[in-house]
């Protein structure tokens, strides 16, 4: 199976602050990747697909980098309402396993 | 608008069985693979299984591969998972979720509120 690690894998942050959090995949995944957010008692959404691709509705301080085994979620300007857990989910193979998640928290 | 809603959910023995159902609507049910997601309390999330349009393929993750068996009726719009053999590990909240087909592998792009599978004796 495909190994996801993300980090950190918690991040303290205030409104404002550029974040960048970092998943890297044990093996070559080309941009089979997705990013999703979640919050407490809430199911996932999906933010990115295609590694860089922005889904439809998301806002556009959210952004994806990356191909191979390293990638990148950015939040150029965090919000408040970006507070929230943040995974990332490789999609080449099965099974189409995640990363431990990366909880965002104000600073 | 696309809504996914589970049931089925509840407290079970170890070694006991239980069927959780998705029900689909504001899109196409037979026209798109599903996908069963769980998350343990307070941990990520873990992928599960998912089924192919007119159910003919599924694939499995290996911790559930012979326990579980995801199935769906594209006539009621539904989508199921029959857990057999249940363990304390398979507590979870679990998810159906639709897959969205890109250039570059298969996201989930709508998810339910889950259902809570407590595995206890």
């Amino acid at each position: 199976d495909i190994q996801l690690t993300q980090s950190p894998s918690f991040l303290s942050a205030s409104v404002g602050d550029r974040v960048t959090i970092t998943c890297r995949a044990s093996q070559g995944i080309s941009t089979y990747l997705a990013w999703y957010q979640q919050k407490p008692g809430k199911a996932p959404k999906l933010l990115i697909h295609t590694a860089s691709t922005l889904q439809s509705g998301v806002p556009s301080r959210f952004s994806g980098s990356g191909s191979g085994t390293e990638f990148t979620l950015t939040i150029s300007s965090l919000q408040p309402d970006d507070f929230a857990t943040y995974c990332c989910q490789q999609l080449i193979s099965y099974p189409r396993t995640f990363g431990g998640g990366t909880k965002v928290e104000i600073k | 608008e696309v809504q996914l809603v589970e049931s089925g959910g509840g407290l079970v023995q170890p070694g006991g069985s239980l069927r959780l159902s998705c029900v689909a609507s504001g899109f196409s049910f037979s026209s798109q693979w599903m996908s069963w997601v769980r998350q343990a309390p307070g941990k990520g999330l873990e992928w599960v299984a998912n089924i192919k349009k007119d159910g003919s393929e599924s694939h499995y993750a290996d911790y559930v591969k012979g326990r579980f068996a995801i199935s769906r009726d594209n006539a009621k719009n539904s989508l199921y998972l029959q857990m057999n053999s249940l363990r304390a590990e398979d507590t979870a909240v679990y998810y159906c979720a639709r897959d969205y087909i890109t250039s570059f592998g298969v996201p989930n792009d709508y998810w339910g509120q889950g259902t809570l599978v407590t595995v206890s004796s």
